[in-house]
C-alpha cells in the first residue's frame, strides 16, 4: 500500500533552518509528483510547492519562492522541504503529498495521499 | 495567488443537508476542471473526499457531492452525522502551474 512516513518533529530557534523529509513506500516513487503543504496552528491549508521525482523540476508557491527548497533522492525514494531563516510565523504542521495522477498526466490532480505531518516550532 | 474564499463555520443537525462554498477565480476554479475536497479531524492528515469537481473516490460515502458553477465551488453533505464534524478544505488547480488552498470550513453537527 502506499504510504508517505515523515521526519520527525523539530524544535529550533529562529534563524535557523529545518530540513524535513518524506519517505515513499508502495509505488514508483518518479511516477507521481510530490507537493508540501503546511497548516499553522487553528489555521487552513496553506500550498508550498512541488517536485516532479523523475526530473527533479520544482514550482514553488510565490510566497514561497526564493524561500523553500524542495528537492529529493530517487535512491531511497525520498522527497525533502528546507526552510532556512526560520520566523515564528514558521511553526506550522508540515505535510508531503502525493498527487493522484502519474507524472505524463500533470503535476496535480487531487492529492490522495498524504503524510502524517511533522510539527516544526519555532521559538526562542 | 489569493487563497480561495470559504466561510469559516457552518452547521446543521444529524439528517439535515449543508452545502460548503468555495469561491476562486477564472484563472484556478472556474479554468479548470480541477477542484477537490478534504476533511480534516482534529490531530489527523486530511482525507481526499472529492477531486475533479464532482468525483468520489472509492470508500466515501454518497452523502458527499460536489458542485461548481462558474468561480464557485460547493460541497454538499446530506443526511449529517455525528462523525462528519470536522474541518473541510477546497483545493484548485491554478495558473500557472500552481494550487490553491481555501480558508478552511469548520463544520458543527449540533
Amino acid at each position: 500500500q502506499v504510504q508517505l512516513v515523515q521526519s520527525g518533529a523539530e524544535v529550533k530557534k529562529p534563524g535557523a533552518s529545518v530540513k524535513v523529509s518524506c519517505k515513499a513506500s508502495g509505488y514508483s516513487f518518479t511516477d507521481y509528483y510530490i507537493h508540501w503543504v503546511r497548516q499553522a496552528p487553528g489555521q487552513g491549508l496553506e500550498w508550498m510547492g512541488w517536485i516532479n521525482p523523475n526530473t527533479g523540476g520544482t514550482v514553488y508557491a510565490q510566497r514561497s519562492h526564493g524561500w523553500v527548497t524542495i528537492t529529493r533522492d530517487t535512491s531511497i525514494s525520498t522527497a525533502y522541504m528546507e526552510l532556512p531563516r526560520l520566523k515564528s510565523d514558521d511553526t506550522a504542521i508540515y505535510y508531503c503529498a502525493r498527487v493522484s495522477v502519474p507524472v505524463h498526466s500533470g503535476s496535480f490532480d487531487s492529492f490522495e495521499y498524504w503524510g502524517q505531518g511533522t510539527l516544526v516550532t519555532v521559538s526562542s | 495567488q489569493s487563497a480561495l474564499t470559504q466561510p469559516a463555520s457552518v452547521s446543521g443537525s444529524p439528517g439535515q443537508s449543508i452545502t460548503i462554498s468555495c469561491t476562486g477565480t477564472s484563472s484556478d476554479v472556474g479554468l479548470y476542471n480541477l477542484v477537490s475536497w478534504y476533511q480534516q479531524h482534529p490531530g489527523k492528515a486530511p482525507k481526499l473526499i472529492i477531486y475533479e469537481d464532482t468525483n468520489r473516490p472509492s470508500g466515501v460515502s454518497n452523502r458527499f457531492s460536489g458542485s461548481k458553477s462558474g468561480n464557485t465551488a460547493s460541497l454538499t453533505i446530506s443526511g449529517l452525522q455525528a462523525e462528519d464534524e470536522a474541518d473541510y478544505h477546497c483545493c484548485s488547480y491554478a495558473d500557472p502551474a500552481t494550487v490553491v488552498f481555501g480558508g478552511g470550513t469548520r463544520l458543527t453537527v449540533l
